[in-house]
């Protein structure tokens, strides 16, 4: 069964850079697509960016000038910074896998990002 | 791209159905079979209870259906249990341009 663990930092403060990575445990990182999306308190899901096998991505149109997806194979990890952040930044941030039909079939349990001074 | 539109809420009796529709364009629901629910207890991440429409993960119960006409999208409830409670969110991804679009959010209060 696969599993999916966010990790970062949950403070960052305005105009810097929001640096976060999930590690793929009980599958690998090269054999699926993969994505990240974002929940502000509160409100609904947003889908941020998608990362794919061979390392291609693509991006929400709205947010893509500020994100940059990335993988690390060897550690079976993939990666998401979003620079010059905002309060509408905050959010809780998840990765999920991509399941049959573009469906996110697995996800990691969601890390929350506040965006303060 | 807009939001799919979803109703703020919806309610049923324990035994009852409850439907959520999913609103979209042509653009969107209407123009791909695409269409996944997530259902999401509070704190919680979301878990994929339909996709491609109609079909059901391994391990989700034959309670939870989905279909669609035209550029709207239903999930169906059947006999609604207490654990249903929660916020459903559709989606639904739009082939040509390679991206996601999602719903609103209804939150299921189980009466």
């Amino acid at each position: 069964q696969v599993q999916l663990q966010e990790s970062g930092p949950g403070l960052v403060k305005p105009s810097e850079t929001l640096s976060l990575t999930c590690t793929v445990s009980g599958g690998s990182v090269s054999s699926s697509y993969w994505s990240w999306l974002r929940q502000p308190p509160g409100k609904g899901l947003e889908w941020i960016a998608s990362i794919f096998d061979s390392g291609s991505a693509n991006y929400n149109p709205s947010l893509k000038s500020r994100v940059t997806v990335s993988m690390d194979t060897s550690k079976d990890q993939f990666s998401l910074k979003v620079t010059s952040v905002t309060a509408a930044d905050t959010a809780v941030y998840y990765c999920a896998r991509h399941g049959s039909d573009w469906s996110f079939d697995f996800w990691g349990q969601g890390t929350l990002v506040t965006v303060s001074s | 791209q807009s939001a799919l539109t979803q109703p703020p809420s919806a309610s049923g009796s324990p035994g009852q159905s409850v439907t959520i529709s999913c609103t979209g364009t042509s653009s969107d629901v209407g123009g791909y079979k695409y269409v996944s629910w997530y259902q999401q207890h509070p704190g919680k991440a979301p878990k994929l209870i339909i996709f491609a429409v109609t079909k059901r993960p391994s391990g989700v119960p034959d309670r939870f259906s989905g279909s669609k006409s035209g550029n709207t999208a239903s999930l169906t409830v059947s006999g609604l249990q207490a654990e249903d409670e929660a916020d459903y969110y559709c989606t639904s991804h739009v082939g040509n341009d390679n991206f996601y679009v999602f719903g609103t959010g209804t939150k299921v209060t189980v009466l």
